[in-house]
């Protein structure tokens, strides 16, 4: 089974901090992607990565940056962290193969509040 | 620009009885796949059914059943002989196919499930 690992389940982090959300999977998918879900707002693409030093913007990229030094990890930051930024943040990736993409798998989301 | 809509915030569905969860979308793409997510409270997201847009035949998998009107744009799910573990968070997703595997989420369907 594919196995997508988020560092936390919780975290909590004053304004104005810089926060690192990681993310693991260990099925050497090529594609990962970060996903931000608010209630009534469903979930929303933030950044994704096709490749190793790789990235594109997604629909709502305001605010942060990604990083993917390696194909197994994909990290979110927050470069100073806002209360607007309070959120599930959730990771996932997917398989590209038999020229079709796999449909994507979900890590557990990091609930993360910002004081 | 793609949009998926669902209209019901919330459904609850008596044990062993039958639930449609409706989706609809938007598009300009003749070929593109549809999904059903479901998200358990405080548990990981995962895939209940997909749907191929040049496919008629609509996908079903085991209690779950989709019922698709392309022409609508339609795309609901049905799940059967409701189960208490079928109480989650539902998410309808739509995918272009081709070049990129980026969702667009619907808002999800809170669905309770009575004894």
């Amino acid at each position: 089974d594919v196995k997508v690992t988020q560092s936390s389940r919780y975290l909590v982090k004053r304004t104005g901090e810089k926060v690192f959300l990681e993310c693991v999977q260990d099925m050497d998918h090529e594609n990962m992607f970060w996903y931000r879900q608010d209630p009534g707002l469903g979930l929303r693409l933030i950044y994704f990565s096709y490749d190793v030093k790789m990235k594109e913007k997604g629909d709502i990229p305001e605010g942060y940056s990604v990083s993917r030094e390696k194909k197994e990890r994909f990290s979110l930051i927050l470069e100073s962290a806002s209360t607007n930024q309070t959120s599930m943040y959730l990771c996932a990736s997917s398989l590209y193969t038999g020229g079709r993409f796999q449909p994507q798998h979900f890590g557990d989301g990091t609930r993360l509040s910002i004081l | 620009a793609q949009t998926v809509t669902q209209s019901q915030p919330e459904m609850s569905v008596q044990e062993a009885e039958t639930v449609t969860l409706s989706c609809t979308y938007d598009t300009s793409e003749s070929d593109y796949y549809l999904f059903w997510y479901k998200q358990p409270p405080s548990r990981q997201m995962i895939l209940v059914i997909r749907q191929e847009a040049y496919k008629q035949q609509n996908a079903t998998e085991n209690r779950f059943s989709v019922n698709f009107q392309k022409a609508a744009k339609s795309f609901s799910l049905k799940i059967s002989d409701s189960q208490l573990g079928d109480a989650a968070m539902y998410f309808c997703a739509y995918r272009r196919d081709f070049n990129t595997d980026k969702l667009i989420f619907g808002t999800g369907t809170r669905l309770q499930v009575f004894p």
